[in-house]
């Protein structure tokens, strides 16, 4: 199975909203609402933002936040700040307990 | 507050074999389904394994079924990975996650801050 498609970099100016993309099959992305994205801060645990497509764990900022069409899902994140820059990973759930994983994109913060 | 403390990684000849532990505190382990996941140096990260809470079942990415096994003592708390017939391309950091549960465990709650390993001669 192939990785879901992202984009390698995305960037932004502080407090611009961003939104990166996040494109499966019809047999992972677009048949289960199982979607979920990562924070990853490179020499550091990866941090759960978003669960099940759109929803947010306590304590993330809601300037996170999620969306699912089809087979493609989207991570927004609105008001960018420095400390956003980090590089972000959808995951998929693909049935029989088995996950994907995007390639990741890197966010810089202009 | 929930820990999740990986250890085993290390340098390996390609064919040779490592074990994996993560230590896991701070929450009811034995309630909980687990997941490895890996990373190769300047790439994605990429899902390994699962088990479930109790050990009796467990799934495997295509690329390391056969040759990767993974386990649980829940009395000591602790995940394993034992891999066998190592490779080069599985040279990575490897993580321990927590799962998470909301309507299914489906996503990875927590997660360790990885342990490298190497496959090189």
């Amino acid at each position: 199975q192939s990785a879901l498609t992202q984009p390698a970099s995305v960037s932004g100016s502080p407090g611009q909203s961003i939104t990166s993309s996040c494109t499966g099959t019809s047999s992972d992305v677009g048949n289960y609402n199982l979607v979920s994205w990562y924070q990853h801060h490179p020499g550091k645990a990866p941090k759960l933002i978003i669960y099940e497509v759109n929803k947010r764990p306590s304590g993330v900022s809601n300037r996170f936040s999620g969306s699912k069409s089809g087979n493609t899902a989207s991570l927004t994140i609105s008001g960018v700040q420095a400390e956003d820059e980090a590089d972000y990973y959808c995951c998929s759930y693909a049935g029989s307990d088995t996950f994907i994983f995007g390639g990741g994109t890197k966010l810089t913060v202009l | 507050e929930v820990q999740l403390v990986e250890s085993g990684g290390g340098l390996v000849q390609p064919g040779g074999s490592l074990r994996l532990s993560c230590a896991a505190s701070g929450f009811t382990f034995s309630t909980h389904w687990m997941y490895w996941v890996r990373q190769v140096p300047g790439k994605g990260l990429v899902w390994v394994s699962r088990i479930n809470s109790d050990g009796s079942s467990t799934t495997y990415a295509d690329s390391v079924k056969g040759r990767f096994t993974i386990s649980r003592d829940n009395a000591k708390n602790t995940l394993y990975l034992q891999m066998n017939s190592l490779r080069a391309e599985d040279t990575a950091v490897y993580y321990c996650a927590r799962a998470g549960y909301n309507s299914g465990w489906h996503y990875f709650e927590y997660w360790g801050q990885g342990t490298l390993v190497t496959v090189s001669s």
